[in-house]
């Protein structure tokens, strides 16, 4: 079964350095999103990704975040000057037919220190 | 009002049991419903849609109330692997996709032998 991929599973890093988080959504899904997760707290939209540009995007993705699609297969998101508050867990999924269903990835861990 | 509203629980109950989560949203405009499943620490994966005449898969039932913006989920004769956190979640639909998705914080279900 077609499944997303996130890479790397933690990272750790100190704040004010830049992270790039990566997801290879599943080969025909047209659609893709980042939430994100704080320890203990619900899932949070930060961002959704169609036809090369965003399409929609939550309060949280302020201009520290930004996301690309750099070539065919990988779509990644990356925070510029990381904050401690930053420290979350971040989901990939990807949206696509048969069934308009939104597919998570395992996830990246990441502790800004 | 918060946007998906869980009990958090934990529920904790005997192996067999029929136990059920309720979940209220705030968005009258809301056009897709569904409870996912997250075990600790790991991504959230769809458990079924819901659908305003009710559905079932095997030993779970899922009930809409878009009067009410009631959700509610079913599992009977539960199981030790039933135990994780239940999300409730809904969308506004945008276009052709499913949209960003909102998480309630969910509910917490533990079974023991």
């Amino acid at each position: 079964e077609p499944e997303v991929t996130q890479t790397p599973s933690h990272q750790v890093t100190q704040m004010g350095q830049e992270v790039i988080l990566r997801c290879v959504p599943i080969s025909n899904h047209l659609y893709f999103y980042w939430y994100r997760q704080i320890l203990g707290q619900k899932v949070e939209f930060l961002v959704s990704f169609y036809n090369n540009e965003i399409s929609e995007k939550s309060e949280i993705f302020d201009d520290q975040f930004s996301v690309e699609r750099p070539d065919g297969s990988n779509f990644t998101l990356k925070i510029r000057s990381t904050k401690l508050e930053d420290s979350a867990m971040y989901f990939c999924a990807s949206e696509g037919p048969p069934q308009e269903t939104q597919y998570f990835g395992p996830g990246t861990r990441l502790l800004v220190l | 009002r918060k946007e998906v509203e869980q009990d958090p629980g934990p529920f904790n109950v005997p192996e067999g049991a029929t136990v059920a989560f309720n979940c209220t949203y705030s968005n009258s405009a809301s056009q897709s419903f569904f409870w996912y499943r997250q075990d600790c620490r790991k991504e959230p994966k769809l458990l079924m849609s819901v659908y305003s005449s009710g559905n079932e898969d095997g030993r779970f039932t899922a009930q809409l109330n878009r009067a009410s913006q009631y959700i509610s989920l079913l599992i009977r004769d539960s199981k030790l692997s039933d135990s994780a956190t239940y999300l409730c979640v809904v969308n506004k639909g945008n276009g052709g996709s499913q949209g960003n998705l909102i998480f309630g914080k969910g509910t917490k279900l533990s079974v023991k032998p």
